[in-house]
């Protein structure tokens, strides 16, 4: 257990939808990622946090948002759901704002039919 | 874009063999690091190497980095059935904190 949490773990919704994921760092870490897992595109980075603050930006489409939270929690928005989006969705969280070593939760599993 | 490649991408191996996983990559950096996934299930940390030269080891597996030829090495010794995954290198620019993962090597030891 890496002390990363995410909800939920599973989520099926149609086409068009919108769906929120939310993830809790470990405590005392100020960063979370947000990565996609799918078969095509591999593991892919989305974007970081560092203590609310957006620090970087990777393959993250437009119809996707995220924003971390006072609590440090972060949550990722997902909007217009396109049957691609259907993969896996980890969220890790590491001290710094340079990640030395990244923590990874459990993963939240979508499925977009 | 930073490139990240592993080979093989798939690998069969019996009980007792050894071998090799390979990550290269495309760019300057001095950290990799290499990930474990079981099926299902979320990426689990094995080695974290951040200089030239490093070389760490845990129990049948260690890891090494040559950042000179931009290349790093997870050798596994005398495979286990417990070592069947999926292993992901990672590499971050020095400059940035974003994680570029390899395509990931499957591994499948049989008896």
């Amino acid at each position: 257990d890496s002390g990363v949490t995410q909800t939920p773990k599973h989520l099926i919704t149609a086409t068009g939808q919108r769906v929120t994921l939310r993830c809790s760092p470990r405590s005392g870490d100020l960063s979370v990622y947000w990565y996609q897992q799918s078969l095509d595109q591999g593991l892919q980075f989305l974007i970081q946090y560092y203590n609310g603050e957006e620090r970087a930006k990777g393959n993250i489409l437009e119809r996707f948002s995220a924003q971390q939270f006072p609590d440090l929690h972060s949550e990722l928005n997902l909007s217009s759901l396109e049957l691609g989006d259907s993969a896996l969705y980890f969220c890790a969280s590491s001290v710094g704002d340079s990640a030395r070593e990244q923590y990874f939760g459990p993963g939240t599993r979508l499925t977009v039919t | 874009e930073l490139k990240v490649e592993q080979n093989p991408l798939f690998l069969s191996m019996q009980e007792g063999k050894n071998y090799t996983i390979y990550c290269n990559y495309s760019t300057t950096s001095d950290r990799l690091y290499w990930y474990r996934q079981d099926p299902g299930k979320s990426l689990e940390s094995l080695f974290v190497l951040l200089s030239n030269g490093a070389v760490k080891q845990e129990g049948r597996l260690m890891a090494s980095l040559d950042t000179k030829a931009r290349l790093s090495t997870l050798h596994i010794t005398a495979a286990v059935h417990d070592l069947s995954a999926t292993y992901f290198c990672a590499v971050d620019k020095n400059t940035g904190n974003q994680f570029y993962f390899g395509t990931g090597t499957s591994l499948t030891v049989i008896p």
